[in-house]
């Protein structure tokens, strides 16, 4: 079965400093895999996706993400971490349901916190 | 753009009754996906629509059923509340996925709902 697991629950980082959340993904065939962040009482916004080709993707607000396909890991970072950048982030992978369709498999989260 | 509506955006339901929710997708987006989002099961796909076809289904019983307009609106409908569905659901439109060409989704800022 598909699957995505993000390891750590709470990540704390202090201010300037680099920051990463960690992914790793199980599937078959061609990983699609997504980083969306959520923001207290609001929805999910998207950050970034890896479909092919470089496996270093940039998103939006400052944050790119690592694609390793020998090490089954989809890493999110960002050079120097903000206040802002304080939230609740979540990996996806696209994963082939019953149906035969693909759909969004969420991991269950990691709360970063960034300290000032 | 418009993005992603979700009506009501809190709501206090008694076990035993039904609730109906509302999602209005951007605009020429016609697919639209339904999560539950709780504390401790994360985000949980509920069913994806294109269409006003039914495309994915996730593992909740049958009391959550949904169904999409022709004008690509959509509403999840949860009959026979029980204490357990108390949760955040968030809709999210996207244009089509397809094999070769994942798409993101954009997310509504989801309906609270609380069964007491």
């Amino acid at each position: 079965a598909q699957s995505v697991a993000q390891p750590e629950d709470q990540v704390n980082v202090a201010e300037g400093n680099p920051l990463t959340v960690k992914c790793t993904y199980s599937v078959s065939g061609n990983p699609y895999l997504f980083w969306y962040v959520q923001y207290p009482n609001r929805g999910l916004q998207f950050l970034l996706k890896y479909i092919t080709g470089d496996n270093l993707v940039k998103g939006s607000y400052g944050f790119e993400a690592e694609f390793n396909k020998s090490q089954t890991s989809f890493h999110l970072k960002k050079p120097s971490a903000l206040v802002s950048d304080s939230a609740l982030y979540f990996c996806a992978v696209r994963a082939i349901s019953n149906f035969g369709n693909e759909k969004l498999t969420f991991g269950t989260g990691t709360r970063l916190t960034i300290i000032p | 753009k418009a993005g992603v509506t979700q009506t009501p955006r809190y709501l206090i339901k008694t076990r035993g009754q039904q609730v109906t929710l509302s999602c209005s997708p951007i605009s020429g987006h016609r697919s639209v996906s339904w999560y539950q989002q709780t504390p401790g099961q994360g985000l949980q796909f509920l069913f994806e629509y294109f269409s006003e076809t039914q495309r994915n289904k996730g593992n909740f019983p049958g009391r959550f059923s949904g169904r999409q307009f022709s004008n690509s609106r959509s509403e999840m409908n949860v009959s026979t509340l029980e204490l357990g569905d108390s949760a955040l659901y968030l809709c999210a439109s996207s244009l089509l996925n397809t094999r070769t060409s994942p798409a993101e989704q954009y997310f509504g800022p989801g309906t609270r709902l609380t069964v007491t």
